[in-house]
């Protein structure tokens, strides 16, 4: 029953991969988030999707492609993996501001490019 | 640009002692503001949401505050316990926007 969650939960490729991390919500939110989080625990919005339409897309490579094919998913999509993508990601989901907003978020993702 | 700030950084108390986190942001245009903890490896728990037309609210032995005026708001937490030990991070989201700027959080530590 959990309200946000991503897999895989670990990721380690090799540099030069392409890889993926789903996330879906079962909150009934119709804004969804992919943030990242750094070595040093900063965390930066990267994408945010509201009715499935990219709202927010702050400086990210253009290697990095979200896709949200409802409501209830938003998925990650990075090509050409490089060692400085090595990071958590978390998704989360809200209701749209001026309904309430509380941001939940998912377990996170950890990725390790090698 | 919204900035937000935690002070202090890291922080180590005694069980039991009651103890404060303080957040500040830049600007006043802000519709909530967001206490999360963050465990090590884990995903972010909110913990207290308030909205910009409310002063404080209050969860357990959690109570946040907030003045939109001054950017400031305050967690407190009573009789801290061992269990509490964890990242606490503050988050603000602008009025009508959906970016959501997080703090660098603190880092807390509750001796047994």
């Amino acid at each position: 029953d959990t309200a946000v969650s991503q897999t895989p939960k670990y990721l380690v490729t090799q540099m030069g991969n392409d890889k993926s991390i789903k996330c879906e919500q079962n909150l009934g939110h119709d804004t969804m988030y992919w943030y990242k989080q750094d070595s040093k625990k900063f965390l930066k919005i990267m994408f945010s999707y509201n009715n499935k339409e990219l709202i927010i897309n702050e400086t990210v490579p253009n290697r990095f492609s979200p896709k949200s094919p409802d409501k209830a998913h938003l998925n990650l999509h990075i090509n050409s993996l490089e060692l400085g993508d090595s990071a958590v990601y978390f998704c989360a989901s809200s209701h749209s501001p001026g309904h309430g907003g509380e941001l939940f978020f998912g377990e996170g993702s950890r990725l390790t490019v090698l | 640009k919204q900035e937000v700030t935690q002070i202090p950084a890291a922080l180590s108390v005694p069980e039991g002692e009651n103890l404060v986190l303080n957040c500040s942001f830049t600007d006043s245009a802000i519709y909530n503001l967001q206490w999360f903890r963050q465990d090590p490896g884990k995903g972010l728990t909110s913990l207290l949401l308030i909205q910009s037309s409310q002063r404080e609210q209050t969860s357990g032995r959690l109570n946040a505050s907030l003045d939109k005026s001054s950017g400031r708001s305050t967690l407190y937490i009573a009789a801290s316990q061992p269990g509490d030990s964890a990242t606490y991070l503050c988050a603000v989201s602008p009025t009508g926007g959906f970016k959501t700027i997080f703090g660098a959080g603190t880092r807390l530590f509750v001796k047994a």
